[in-house]
């Protein structure tokens, strides 16, 4: 079936350092569309990104990813994590087919000084 | 900018008892949704509505009743509710010219006892 994996439930690193948050999905649809969500401590969770473009790098507030269709991915990226990046990230896929998200289990992404 | 609201923000019910959880939204958006989120668990789908007088069930529908009597308006009903049902659960919207991006509602907290 249809589906997203983020490998790492937990990713500490220290503030300056690249961030990378890796997702992959499964799906038999040619033309998934691949987000991005961020969900801050006592809050809901926002759009941080989206691409339907194959090989196509797209950014928003610093965060980028590219989706590559051929390896099935969409990893997130940031080239120098802040403080204010701590955060739940869930990567999610959506079919184009009836607006039904499948999100992955999150990445919870902890960045310390 | 998009506006989902839900009612109550927080709640504390006995087990067994009836509770309802209700979502406003004023996108003028087709589709509804419920999720729940448990540490570790990530969100999950519970159900979902195309169009007013619809439901469709999710991935996790046992002991969830949903409600879609207009456009705007989308409930989630625990008849009976348990232990197990103790979660933050978020109400999100999409549709229009954003497709497939969903927008979601601050969260209910429910506890039950």
């Amino acid at each position: 079936g249809d589906s997203v994996t983020q490998t790492e439930g937990l990713v500490t690193l220290t503030e300056g350092l690249p961030v990378m948050l890796n997702c992959t999905y499964q799906t038999i649809y040619s033309n998934p569309f691949l987000f991005w969500y961020v969900q801050h401590l006592n809050e809901s969770p926002r759009l941080l990104l989206k691409s339907f473009t194959d090989n196509k790098r797209t950014e928003h507030q610093g965060f980028h990813a590219t989706l590559h269709k051929s390896s099935s991915s969409f990893h997130l990226q940031k080239s120098s994590a802040q403080l204010s990046d701590s955060a739940l990230y869930y990567c999610a896929l959506s079919l184009n087919s009836n607006n039904r998200i499948f999100f992955g289990d999150g990445t919870q992404l902890v960045v310390k000084p | 900018e998009a506006a989902v609201t839900q009612s109550p923000r927080s709640k504390v019910a006995v087990t067994g008892g009836k509770v309802t959880l209700s979502c406003h939204q004023t996108n003028n958006h087709d589709y509804m949704y419920w999720y729940r989120q448990d540490t570790g668990h990530g969100l999950r789908l519970i159900h979902y509505s195309y169009v007013a007088d619809s439901t469709e069930k999710g991935d996790i529908p046992d002991g969830y009743k949903a409600s879609r009597p207009s456009q705007e308006n989308f409930s989630l009903i625990l008849e009976l509710a348990s232990l197990s049902q103790t979660a933050v659960y978020f109400c999100a919207s999409s549709g229009g010219e954003n497709y497939a991006e969903q927008f979601f509602g601050p969260g209910t907290r429910l506890t039950v006892l």
